[in-house]
């Protein structure tokens, strides 16, 4: 129930593609789904984020779609490059009630982008 | 600003030791969070405080304590170091709590043996 499932485990795309990486919820407590990138040796930095009252969000060439009757969002990037080449990670905020939540994490995707 | 800074960079202990994970954010943050990250299991929550004076445990607490010392500072200790410990552990923060956009430290690599 407290899960966040994402697939797939790695991906490699060439440069201009558009690699969609995919998540699945149970709960429907969750209310905030943030992506996030973390590159070698460095702490995850927040990339986007979506509530799901929005059903897709695009920030740059980082689109987010959310299906919330299938209790599925996605991660679309577009015009990859090999700079975008890191592990990312969906998560889900569950929460406990007021202002109170945390965060819970898939297990990551490494995406390697080639020239 | 130096965002969230984490001490030490890299630690190896031995099994039984003891160590304090030092975590630090200058961005005037009210929540501060402590996270393990081991090989294909993303990130897991060990503690977080919502707010200065309050700490509450995460998805895998046992083994670990955590201090709050003020606005700026958060420390999460080992008091007896096991193999199953070894992992890479982030600090992070956010204005707000309740987990909304929180800004990750750079982490420590510790390796207990």
């Amino acid at each position: 129930q407290q899960q966040v499932k994402q697939s797939p485990q790695s991906l490699i795309v060439q440069k201009g593609g558009i690699p969609i990486i995919n998540c699945a919820y149970e709960n429907t407590a969750f209310d905030y789904f943030p992506w996030y990138q973390q590159f070698p040796g460095k702490g995850p930095a927040l990339l986007i984020a979506i509530r799901p009252d929005v059903s897709e969000k695009k920030e740059g060439r980082f689109t987010i779609s959310f299906n919330k009757s299938a209790k599925q969002f996605s991660l679309h990037i577009m015009d990859s490059q090999p700079g975008d080449s890191a592990t990312y990670f969906c998560a889900a905020r569950v929460n406990y009630g007021g202002s109170q939540g945390n965060l819970i994490f898939g297990k990551g995707t490494k995406l390697s982008v080639k020239p | 600003n130096a965002g969230v800074t984490q001490t030490p960079k890299f630690q190896v202990l031995k099994t039984g030791q003891s160590m304090t994970l030092q975590c630090a954010q200058d961005m005037n943050h009210n929540s501060m969070y402590w996270y393990r990250q081991d090989p294909g299991m993303g990130l897991r929550l060990i503690y977080y405080s919502a707010s200065e004076g309050t700490t509450d445990k995460g998805e895998v607490p046992n083994g670990y304590n955590v201090s709050r010392l003020n606005k700026r500072e958060f420390s999460l200790r080992l008091e007896s170091a096991a193999p199953s410990q070894t992992s890479v552990y982030f600090c992070a923060s956010s204005r707000e709590g309740g987990g909304y956009e929180q800004y990750f430290g750079p982490g420590t690599r510790l390796t207990v043996t």
